[in-house]
């Protein structure tokens, strides 16, 4: 059982360069996260996709945008890659909840590891 | 919106001896609250997790986490530490549609 998968693992972009994190997971969630995690910082919230067709911005959104691609897949794109934005990027997904607050618990892959130079 | 503060960034315990990391949190509701751990260079594992019912909640690898709501706390706690046990946990707590993390603590684990 997979889990969560991300690709890549592993990424240096230049300044100014773009690219996609892929995220795909095999456990049915209808929801989907993406996390930045620096040190001393914790884990914040980028974007999230509380159900097919549906995303919405976190606490750090700027300089990202999201697609909900389908029930499976949830990408993460950097148009424009700044040194900022050098982090470890973690994907999540947890079951569906109705409205509220949130009552599951998230499941996490292992992450991939940006440097913009 | 919820918040949750780890006041400990690094924390040593000789192996054998016992462990408590801290966890405040703020929310305005019943709070569901978890804890993950972090080896390095590998993603995120659920510990524990707390919801409703008993305040002891007991968890993987031997952990235990207490939720006193009088105080806002939710310490995490071992009652022996093992080597293997030195990694970084965090502390969440859910709120509307998100999962906020507490920004961590380092467990060094001294022979």
């Amino acid at each position: 059982n997979a889990g969560v998968t991300q690709t890549p693992k592993f990424q240096v972009l230049k300044t100014g360069q773009s690219m996609t994190l892929q995220c795909a997971q095999d456990m049915n969630h209808n929801s989907m996260y993406w996390y930045r995690q620096d040190p001393g910082m914790g884990l914040r919230l980028i974007y999230y996709s509380a159900s097919e067709g549906t995303t919405d911005k976190g606490e750090v959104p700027n300089g990202y945008n999201v697609s909900r691609l389908n029930k499976r897949e949830f990408s993460l794109r950097l148009e424009s890659a700044a040194p900022s934005q050098t982090s470890v990027y973690f994907c999540a997904s947890s079951e569906a909840w109705w409205g509220g607050q949130m009552n599951t618990e998230a499941f996490f892959g292992q992450g991939t590891r940006l440097t913009v130079v | 919106a919820q918040s949750v503060t780890q006041p400990d960034i690094h924390i040593t315990v000789s192996e054998g001896a016992s462990l408590e990391l801290r966890c405040n949190y703020s929310y305005g509701a019943t709070p569901y609250l978890f804890w993950y751990v972090q080896s390095p260079g590998q993603g995120l594992q659920l510990l524990l997790k707390y919801f409703s019912g008993d305040t002891l909640v007991q968890g993987i690898k031997g952990f235990e986490a207490e939720f006193k709501r009088s105080q806002s706390s939710f310490n995490l706690r071992k009652p022996s530490v093992h080597w293997s046990d030195a990694a970084e946990y965090f502390c969440a707590v859910t709120g509307y549609s998100t999962l906020t993390f507490g920004k961590g603590t380092m467990l060094l684990v001294s022979p």
